[in-house]
Parts: C-alpha cells; structure tokens; sequence
C-alpha cells in the first residue's frame, strides 16, 4: 500500500525535552512537508523540502528543526525552545507544486 | 500575505440537502486551490484539486468551482449523507515551493 506514515500517534513530553516525529512516505514523492494545526486554526507550516539534502523554513520554523537524508523520510524535531510545542503534527508530500499533497494521519503531541 | 476564509465557520444540514461551502483568497496569483476534508482527530484526505487555469473539477458528488479573479472557490457536495459530516478545508498553492495557505475550515454536520 503506498502512502504515508507518521509514528508515534500520540506522544508525551517532559518541557524542555527534545522530542523527533517520524515521518516515511512511499509514493516516490520529491516534496514533504510538514504542518502545526492548533484548535479552531488552520494548518501553518512549518518546514518544507523538494530534494534530498535540501529543506526550507515555512511561516512557523523557530523552535524546529529537519533533515532530508533519503528522499522517503522527513523527521521533525521539535525543540525546547519551542514555546508552545502542544498541537497536532501532519506531514505531507506531493510531486510538485501543481500535484495535490498527501498527508499522514498525524501526530499528537502533549507537552506538560 | 495571501488570506484564506471558509465561511460560515459550521454548517449543520438535514441528510439529502445539497451542501454549499465557501472558500475566498485575497490573492489571485495562485498555482492550484485543493479541498481537503478532515474526520476528528485524523490526518486529511485530498477531494479535489483545481489548477489556476481550470473553472472546476468534479469527482463523483462532489463539484468544486474557481474564480480566481474574485478569489472564490465553492465546493458542492450534492445529497448529503450522514458520512458527509466532517471538517472540510480548502487551501491554495501561492509559491514555487507548493506551500499551501489554508483556511480555518468549515464544520459539517449532516443529520439523518
């Protein structure tokens, strides 16, 4: 089955602990990316990539880092300095930008 | 900086109603608007995608339309079912990148 996949579902975390989302796709997709949605909000992006070795910041990237070392998997860090880390995480991926994105079925995340 | 607005915020319709959702963006320089809809604390699934250069696209129920130079988009879903009810959200690709701008969405509720 193609498509993509997001581990762990839920996760809880200590405040100040980094913590890494997981994020695999096997559609062959060139661009992954990865979205914050926050109640009553639409999505905001956070980081996105086209290639491999190569990822861009979105509107919302303080606090958060990525790599791109294979072209199937785009982890998310998020860090202690990021000040409100609680929110549902979604990735996604596409062939380009005139091709519609896929998303994973995203990762809770709790800080306390 | 592009806007995406979905109104009205929540929409509840008796089951076989044909259901009318909104979409507006303040800039017409896009490359594609996608719909999306969203099941309680799940990832989303792609309904439609409609390239700037198209008027609308349909898939099986479901019809959306584009008026870029208005900046509206309206997705039709005709004779609504209980398992229409959802979150549906609409974004548009406004870069290079494919980075999707999305609105707050619409909440559905279809009642039998």
């Amino acid at each position: 089955d193609g498509g993509i996949t997001q581990s762990p579902k839920y996760l809880f975390r200590k405040e100040g602990q980094n913590v890494t989302l997981s994020c695999e796709q096997n559609l062959n997709h060139d661009a992954m990316y990865w979205y914050r949605q926050d109640p009553g909000q639409g999505l905001r992006l956070i980081y996105y990539s086209q290639i491999v070795n190569d990822f861009q910041k979105g509107d919302i990237a303080e606090g958060y880092s990525v790599s791109r070392e294979k072209k199937e998997s785009f982890p998310l860090t998020v860090t202690s300095a990021q000040k409100n880390p609680t929110a549902f995480y979604l990735c996604a991926s596409s062939w380009d930008r005139s091709y519609e994105q896929y998303f994973g079925p995203g990762t809770r995340l709790t800080v306390t | 900086k592009q806007e995406v607005t979905q109104i009205p915020a929540a929409l509840s319709v008796p089951e076989g109603e044909n259901l009318v959702l909104n979409c507006s963006f303040t800039d017409s320089a896009i490359y594609n608007l996608q719909w999306f809809r969203q099941d309680p604390g799940k990832g989303l699934t792609s309904l439609l995608l409609i390239q700037s250069s198209q008027r609308e696209q349909t898939s099986g129920r479901l019809n959306a339309s584009l008026d870029k130079s208005s900046g509206r988009s309206t997705l039709y879903i005709a004779a609504s079912q209980p398992g229409d009810s959802a979150t549906y959200l609409c974004a548009v690709t406004t870069d290079s990148w494919g980075k999707l701008q999305f609105g707050a969405g619409t909440q559905v509720v279809v009642t039998p």
